[in-house]
């Protein structure tokens, strides 16, 4: 399995203010995910990030809302854009470890206010 | 689109009790996993499913992959106090979005000591 970690651990912010969440694996992976999980409720994939490619949103999830880096094999980062109280979710990020297996960052809660 | 249906929602029982819950779709997976997550945690892969029929052990978990590939369930024998939490099954299937899991709503578990 992947040790994965993930920056913030949560966060208070403003609305209309944009943050910057990291995940940081401990080996290269080759696929990326981001997901959300809104409060009560189950996870919802928002894109996959693989290295040297442009990032593939899910239905409902754009690219100028949620902005992802993949730098490297072990590294990606997700932006929530000009936030709002309905972007209150953890943000959990996660990588593919053979067999169609994810394992899961401990996430990043995420309040706006 | 794929869709999960995951029972129960909750259960509360006591500690000692065996548990059962289960996951039935429409649709045909390829593989069927099982997380449990804690509060304030990502979600941990308990048991993964690769085959129709498959029966798997984890400690006092098992899991079985449905002949139909359409349905697994999860058992918990000898329920412990830290088995709280909540349980998603999730599904892929590689023939659509790569990398897409569908998960289940969640089974919230709560143990009486």
């Amino acid at each position: 399995s992947a040790v994965i970690s993930q920056k913030p651990s949560r966060d208070i912010c403003q609305r209309g203010t944009s943050l910057t969440i990291q995940c940081q694996v401990d080996s290269q992976v080759t696929m990326m995910f981001w997901y959300r999980q809104q409060p009560g409720q189950s996870l919802t994939l928002i894109a996959t990030a693989n290295q040297g490619s442009e990032a593939t949103y899910e239905s409902g999830f754009v690219i100028d809302k949620f902005p992802i880096s993949r730098p490297n094999l072990t590294f990606s980062t997700l932006t929530v854009s000009n936030m709002s109280p309905e972007d209150s979710s953890i943000y959990l990020c996660s990588v593919e470890a053979g067999g169609e297996t994810q394992y899961f960052g401990p996430g990043t809660r995420l309040l706006v206010l | 689109g794929q869709q999960l249906n995951q029972s129960p929602q909750s259960m509360f029982i006591q500690e000692g009790e065996d548990v059962s819950m289960n996951c039935t779709s429409s649709s045909i997976f390829n593989t069927w996993l099982w997380y449990k997550q804690d509060p304030g945690e990502g979600p941990v892969l308990l048991i993964a499913l690769y085959k129709a029929g498959e029966l798997t052990s984890n400690g006092r978990l098992t899991a079985q992959f449905g002949i139909t590939r359409k349905d697994s369930f999860l058992n918990i024998s000898a329920s412990i106090p830290s088995d709280v939490g909540i349980y998603f099954c999730a599904g892929s299937n590689y023939g659509g979005s790569q990398g897409n899991l569908i998960f289940g709503k969640g089974t919230k578990l709560s143990v009486k000591p």
